[in-house]
């Protein structure tokens, strides 16, 4: 079974259009992240969630909108999208490991978006 | 934000060869440190946590060290294999509770 999934793994779609990305976890995991890749490759925190609780909320347009309908899922909505939002968006998840947060990420297998 | 250096950014290597990188962070402000391995068109896949000065983590021919006092941890992959053909990202944490802030990684190519 998967543990993270996310869907669509690929996403093709006209700028100014509005657009959704949906991610799931089956670990019982508290906190659920957004990465996204650049185009060098560099992975990039967006957002955190614990307990559907936005905990973090690095720079990000506010046309970026996460959404946690509950503990398992973690939605991202992207609104107007632009040439500069195609990316490799990557869903994870964690758990805290004892006292303190330590906690390892699992990771979903990425979303390819393409804005022409 | 932690500020995250990792070098060397590629290495190419022969198979059998072993090799080794660094990955630096600010030695003020240190919670823990994870390494992860990152195949190309697949997800990140979690190595190593590290927490403790001279913790040494070992997983098959990866093991990895750290120095919290200096600021740095180094990865050693021993007899390299073209299936370690890979980026290696670190990603220190300044406190509990905060998201990981990855290095721009170490992408290592072995030929064999």
């Amino acid at each position: 079974d998967t543990a993270v999934s996310q869907t669509p793994k690929y996403l093709v779609t006209q700028m100014g259009n509005d657009k959704s990305i949906k991610c799931e976890q089956n670990l019982g995991h508290d906190t659920m992240y957004w990465y996204k890749q650049d185009s060098k490759k560099f992975l990039k925190i967006m957002f955190s969630y614990n307990n559907k609780e936005l905990i973090i909320n690095e720079t990000v347009p506010n046309r970026f909108s996460p959404k946690s309908p509950d503990k398992a899922h973690l939605n991202l909505h992207i609104n107007s999208l632009e040439l500069g939002d195609s990316a490799v968006y990557f869903c994870a998840s964690s758990h805290p490991e004892g006292p303190g947060v330590t906690d390892t990420q699992y990771f979903g297998p990425g979303t390819r978006l393409t804005v022409l | 934000i932690l500020n995250v250096e990792q070098s060397p950014q590629s290495l190419h290597v022969q198979e059998g060869d072993s090799t080794n990188f660094t990955c630096s962070f600010p030695s003020s402000n240190f919670y823990a440190l994870h390494w992860y391995r990152w195949e190309t068109a697949k997800s990140p896949e979690a190595l190593f946590v590290m927490t403790l000065n001279g913790d040494e983590k070992k997983k098959g021919r990866i093991s990895a060290t750290l120095n919290t006092k200096e600021g740095y941890s180094y990865l050693y992959i021993k007899g390299s294999q073209p299936e370690d053909s890979a980026t290696y990202l670190c990603a220190p944490l300044g406190q509990a509770g905060t998201a990981l802030i990855f290095g721009k990684g170490t992408t290592l190519s072995v030929s064999s």
